[in-house]
């Protein structure tokens, strides 16, 4: 596609539920990166893939965030159990390559509010 | 670790006068810098970034950042601003080697006329 999307664009949930927000990269772009963004915050990173593999996974902040990229193109995010602190600006980004002078070309995010 | 700081968390100026953001980062190693700007309900978008090589960089909408080692600093800069120029600032830092951005907590530039 033109650029990077994602969906939904806003998800209101109640604590407890499981959600699953949706990244669609640059289709050429072989690596795709997650962060979250608390109100007031700069982005934080949470995870990377190149492709379909993961090799980064550091900066998810507890076993209920999980992220996959199965066929190495769209990625899904899902958190279980909400809490409410998981309230925040999801932000998916991709690049054409690995790569430290790469761009990161960033979508509109989904804003995630937890009840 | 590398971590980012954005001084000012807002800027209010008038239409046409001159303004700079500041950044500093903390790092051991070498990093590449980066400014995104988050325009009113859109996404981040990179506005300028430095990898090496001459220290000052611009973008294409007038902006300009000095990369200082000496002062780990990346202030960004415009001679004269514009009403268009209203957004949320980042300044970010990525190591060399390194894939995930370190962003600060934004500045947010607010242009008055």
């Amino acid at each position: 596609g033109a650029g990077v999307s994602q969906s939904p664009r806003y998800k209101v949930t109640k604590r407890g539920q499981d959600v699953t927000l949706r990244c669609d990269p640059i289709s050429s772009h072989a690596t795709l990166y997650w962060y979250q963004q608390a109100l007031g915050q700069g982005p934080e990173f949470l995870t990377y893939f190149n492709y379909e593999a993961q090799p980064d996974k550091s900066g998810l902040p507890s076993d209920r965030f999980s992220a996959e990229r199965p066929e190495g193109s769209i990625s899904t995010l899902t958190i279980q159990r909400t809490e409410q602190r998981d309230s925040a600006m999801y932000r998916c980004a991709s690049s054409f390559t690995l790569g430290p002078t790469e761009t990161q070309y960033f979508g509109p995010g989904t804003r995630l509010l937890v009840l | 670790a590398q971590s980012v700081t954005q001084l000012d968390s807002q800027v209010p100026v008038f239409e046409e006068a001159p303004v700079e953001l500041r950044c500093n980062y903390s790092s051991s190693v070498s990093v590449y810098l980066f400014w995104y700007v988050q325009y009113p309900n859109q996404g981040l978008q990179l506005l300028l970034k430095y990898l090496s090589g001459s220290t000052l960089v611009e973008s294409i909408n007038g902006f300009e950042a000095e990369f200082n080692k000496s002062q780990t600093s990346f202030h960004l800069r415009k001679p004269s601003v514009h009403i268009s120029d209203t957004a949320e600032y980042f300044c970010a830092v990525r190591l060399q080697g390194a894939q995930k951005l370190v962003f600060g907590q934004g500045t947010r530039l607010t242009i008055n006329p």
